[in-house]
């Protein structure tokens, strides 16, 4: 099974930082990565879909980038309402798996 | 646009059979949905992919549970279910039905609001 493995799990940032959230794969997933976002009590939402391909309606300050093994989920200019949990997700092969998530908190 | 909708019992008894059904709406499970998902979170933990049954028939499952999991469709219901047998208190989550809408993405793109299943004697 491929396990994906987040940094950090717990983030503190302010309204208008950048931040980073890493996720790796322990074995290629090729451009099969996907990031949720998660907020309490709701169910996940999709961002980005194919490393770094953004879902429709997704604001254009989250991208994501990364090959193989390596990925990340950038924020640019974080705002208020990013503050939640996100997952990466790889659907390379079953099973598949998400990662801890990482949790950005207000600072 | 496609919507899902998770339902089924809120209490289920060890060492009984847990059976979820997630029906779909704005669209025909045939055609507008694919890669029919189950998803579950035990609460304060992250996500745990349960398994998918994709239009074509194949079904695959998470190593930890298949053992004890079955997910079908049924096209004349416009829904897909989750059969978890044998279930104990680790079951106990909320639990989340998603597929896909747009085959070029492929993720998770739409997902229910999620059902709460505690297991508990």
């Amino acid at each position: 099974d491929i396990q994906m493995t987040q940094s950090p799990s717990t983030l503190s940032a302010s309204v208008g930082d950048r931040v980073t959230i890493t996720c790796r794969a322990s074995q290629t997933v090729f451009h099969w990565l996907a990031w949720y976002q998660q907020k309490p009590g709701k169910a996940p939402r999709l961002l980005i879909y194919k490393v770094s391909s953004l879902e429709t309606g997704v604001p254009s300050r989250f991208s994501g980038s990364g090959s193989g093994t390596e990925f990340t989920l950038t924020i640019n200019s974080l705002q208020p309402d990013d503050f939640a949990t996100y997952y990466c997700q790889h659907y390379y092969a079953a099973p598949r798996a998400f990662g801890q998530g990482t949790k950005v908190e207000i600072k | 646009q496609v919507q899902l909708q998770e339902s089924g019992p809120g209490l289920v008894r060890p060492p009984q059979t847990l059976s979820l059904t997630c029906s779909v709406s704005g669209g025909s499970i045939n055609g507008d949905i694919d890669y029919w998902t189950w998803v579950r979170q035990a609460a304060g933990t992250g996500l745990e992919w349960i398994g998918r049954l994709e239009y074509i028939g194949t079904s695959t499952y998470n190593p930890s549970l298949e053992s004890r999991v079955t997910i079908s469709v049924d096209t004349s219901r416009n829904e897909f279910s989750l059969r978890l047998t044998s279930v104990t208190a680790a079951d106990t989550a909320v639990y989340y039905c998603g597929g896909t809408t747009k085959n070029y993405v492929r993720a998770l793109d739409v997902w229910g609001r999620g059902t709460t299943v505690t297991v508990s004697s």
